[in-house]
């Protein structure tokens, strides 16, 4: 089946400082991603849709100074999330939209810790 | 506002058991309907996708249902075992508006097979 490889798995970061995580899609052309945060023994929230060559869409109380999206190709967007804080600390997860299939691939997340 | 509630939210039972995982959307509109499976600290493995023209599918032990004049999504594990044991997500895709493609996940529910 179609792969999505997020990287990283895990990171760790001082209160302040950028974490950028990728998203790819490794064997078919994705012009729609979407990122999803999930808290401990909570479900998955969209945060916001990847778009190809434009702007992101953000779901409602995402701040997008907070959490940059861009998506300059066909395999792969990318998720900062700027000047962290502990309470981002969070599992955050990302889809690829095979839209020949109508299917969404998940990555495995990235895990990030904000100390 | 689409909604996706999955009951029960725990369900422990003894290796062999059969059962059923129950999944209700509010919005009838969904194009699909997927169920997952996440280990703790884990990604999502994607377990079975129901068209919304179709009624069911079936991989192995595993037998999900969509009625969507109801609402409601079942998943059907059979013959249970120890290995079974994780959290089961549906989720429903949606189509049209700014909904398009976007997955609405429901609470989970965190299943134990008891050897």
């Amino acid at each position: 089946g179609a792969v999505v490889s997020q990287h990283p798995s895990w990171v760790i970061c001082k209160s302040g400082t950028s974490v950028k995580i990728e998203c790819r899609s490794l064997d078919f052309q994705a012009t729609t991603m979407f990122w999803y945060r999930q808290f401990p023994k909570q479900s998955l929230m969209l945060m916001a849709t990847s778009n190809e060559g434009s702007k992101a869409t953000y779901e409602q109380g995402v701040e997008k100074d907070k959490f940059l999206i861009n998506h300059a190709s066909l395999t792969l967007s990318t998720l900062t999330v700027t000047s962290a804080h502990p309470e981002d600390s969070s599992f955050y997860i990302c889809s690829a939209r095979d839209h020949g299939k109508n299917i969404q691939y998940f990555g495995a997340g990235t895990r990030l810790s904000v100390l | 506002k689409q909604e996706v509630t999955q009951i029960p939210a725990a369900l422990s039972v003894p290796e062999g058991e059969n059962l059923v995982l129950n999944c209700s959307f509010t919005d009838s509109a969904i194009y699909n309907l997927q169920w997952f499976r996440q280990d703790p600290g884990k990604g999502l493995t994607s377990l079975l996708l129901i068209q919304s023209s179709q009624r069911e599918q079936t991989s192995g032990r595993l037998n999900a249902s969509l009625d969507k004049s109801s609402g409601r999504s079942t998943l059907y594990i059979a013959a249970s075992q120890p290995g079974d044991s994780a959290t089961y997500l549906c989720a429903g895709g949606y189509a049209g508006g700014t909904s398009y493609g976007k997955l609405t996940f429901g609470q989970g529910t965190i299943l134990t097979v008891h050897p």
